[in-house]
């Protein structure tokens, strides 16, 4: 099966803007999408598709791809943003029903 | 409004069977895959494998098959996940989540152990 890989952990101040990113070959056939999870909860789906946000997601969350690689961008990190970030996507090394995840990013709000 | 409400929390024996209900509702179930994700303590999310509510079918990661068997009752718009021959490390919060991961239940923790 495919493997989507996400840097562990990443920081940005208060009111900046943050680039978090997942790799991986299945991205260069599937759109990721992106899950924001704050602890003892369930994880929530924030960006799908080319750059869609679902009904009530900020629209400081964006998304963007380029070859291998997705991007969740947030502009203007607000304190309540500071949560673990996975992406997911079609895994296209098998029947391309199956789905992959990342491995998770913990942003930090400083 | 779309609901996932999933069953409480399991305390099961090394060897046992766990088996996890999802109750869909706000939403026609038959309309929408049901996938089911598990994530151990402090760990990321793991893709278990998927069913359609309207023909039955599955799919289960390679790490799952022999163990893991989804099923579901249409008449009460409700999905099952079973996980057989359980060890420690199945101890996991177990998620289900609708159609393409836009709505998730609030997860079931299972604990295996002797």
């Amino acid at each position: 099966s495919s493997e989507l890989t996400q840097d562990p952990a990443v920081s940005v101040a208060l009111g900046q803007t943050v680039r978090i990113t997942c790799q991986g070959d299945s991205l260069r056939s599937y759109y990721a999408s992106w899950y924001q999870q704050k602890p003892g909860q369930a994880p929530v789906l924030v960006i799908y598709g080319k750059n869609n946000r679902p009904s009530g997601i900020p629209d400081r969350f964006s998304g963007s791809s380029s070859g291998n690689t997705a991007s969740l961008t947030i502009t203007g990190a607000q304190a309540e943003d500071e949560a673990d970030y996975y992406c997911n996507s079609r895994d296209s090394s098998g029947n391309h029903l199956d789905w992959v995840f990342g491995g998770g990013t913990k942003l930090t709000v400083l | 409004q779309v609901q996932l409400v999933q069953s409480g929390a399991e305390v099961k024996k090394p060897g046992a069977s766990v088996k996890v209900s999802c109750k869909a509702s706000g939403y026609t179930f038959t309309s929408y895959d049901i996938n089911w994700v598990r994530q151990a303590t402090g760990q990321g999310l793991e893709w278990m494998g998927w069913m359609n509510p309207n023909s039955g079918n599955t799919g289960y990661a390679q790490k799952f098959q022999g163990r893991v068997t989804m099923t579901r009752n249409t008449s009460i718009s409700t999905a099952y996940m079973e996980l057989s021959s359980l060890r420690s490390e199945d101890t996991a919060v177990y998620y289900c989540a609708s159609g393409e991961f836009d709505y998730w239940g609030q997860g079931t923790l299972v604990t295996v152990s002797s």
